[in-house]
């Protein structure tokens, strides 16, 4: 089964730090490109990065640009998002997504979607 | 940057009716690009449509996709009870990969 499962959520203070992890299972991860998305309570989906299949092409949101870093170990199945200088404003589920391949300046639809995990910025 | 804008924010409609839901973009988006999501509460995301027409795998067939340049449409042809949630359309072309604010689809 082509699973993604988020973890590493949590609760901290503005200004801190987190390391977001997604595991992949039941596909060729390092054959695809990952993405996160986030979503803050009652609202609607925000991109924040993607990654191609090699780490080479990397893209950021502006709103998170310099702040959140995008990563993978294609030997551990695995995709990260360190999120560093945390505000209120980034309180959100955060959602791993698969897409197949970025092709700049365009990348692929997002297929495949982990079940999320939450940070809340709160001092 | 392209800036998605879903019409209506809101859609009350009956089980059985069709269903037709609106994505324009900032600017002239191509159609390989443009895809819609359903989302129910508690639940992730799920992909319906890829490029602009295509129905993502395992996605029944009254859920159909068209629509070029700056204006999409998702069309639900005869609603089932399960079609009712938030619906999101994305651009993929060019970074940020931007969505749209959804339309919630409502039993009336």
């Amino acid at each position: 089964e082509v699973q993604l499962v988020e973890s590493g959520g949590g609760l901290v203070k503005p200004g801190e730090s987190l390391r977001l992890s997604c595991a992949a299972s039941g596909f060729t991860f390092s054959s695809y490109s990952m993405n996160w998305v986030r979503q803050a309570p009652g609202k609607g989906l925000e991109w924040v990065s993607s990654i191609s299949s090699t780490s080479y092409y990397i893209y950021y949101a502006d709103s998170v640009k310099g702040r959140f870093t995008i990563s993978r170990d294609n030997a551990k199945n695995s995709l990260f998002l360190q999120v560093s200088s945390l505000r209120a404003e980034d309180t959100a589920v955060y959602y791993c997504a698969r897409a197949e391949k970025i092709v700049p300046p365009a990348t692929d639809a997002f297929d495949i979607w982990g079940q999320g995990t939450m940070v809340t910025v709160s001092s | 940057e392209v800036v998605l804008t879903q019409s209506p924010g809101t859609l009350s409609l009956s089980p059985g009716e069709r269903a037709a839901l609106s994505c324009r973009a900032s600017e002239g988006v191509s159609s390989v690009y443009l895809a819609w999501y359903q989302q129910k509460p508690g639940q992730a995301p799920r992909l319906l449509i890829h490029g602009a027409s295509i129905r993502a795998t395992g996605i029944p067939d009254r859920f159909s996709g068209s629509g070029s340049g700056t204006d999409f449409i998702l069309t639900i042809s005869r609603l089932e009870p399960e079609d009712f949630a938030v619906y999101y359309c994305q651009q993929y072309g060019s970074s940020p990969f931007s969505f749209g604010q959804g339309t919630k689809l409502e039993i009336k």
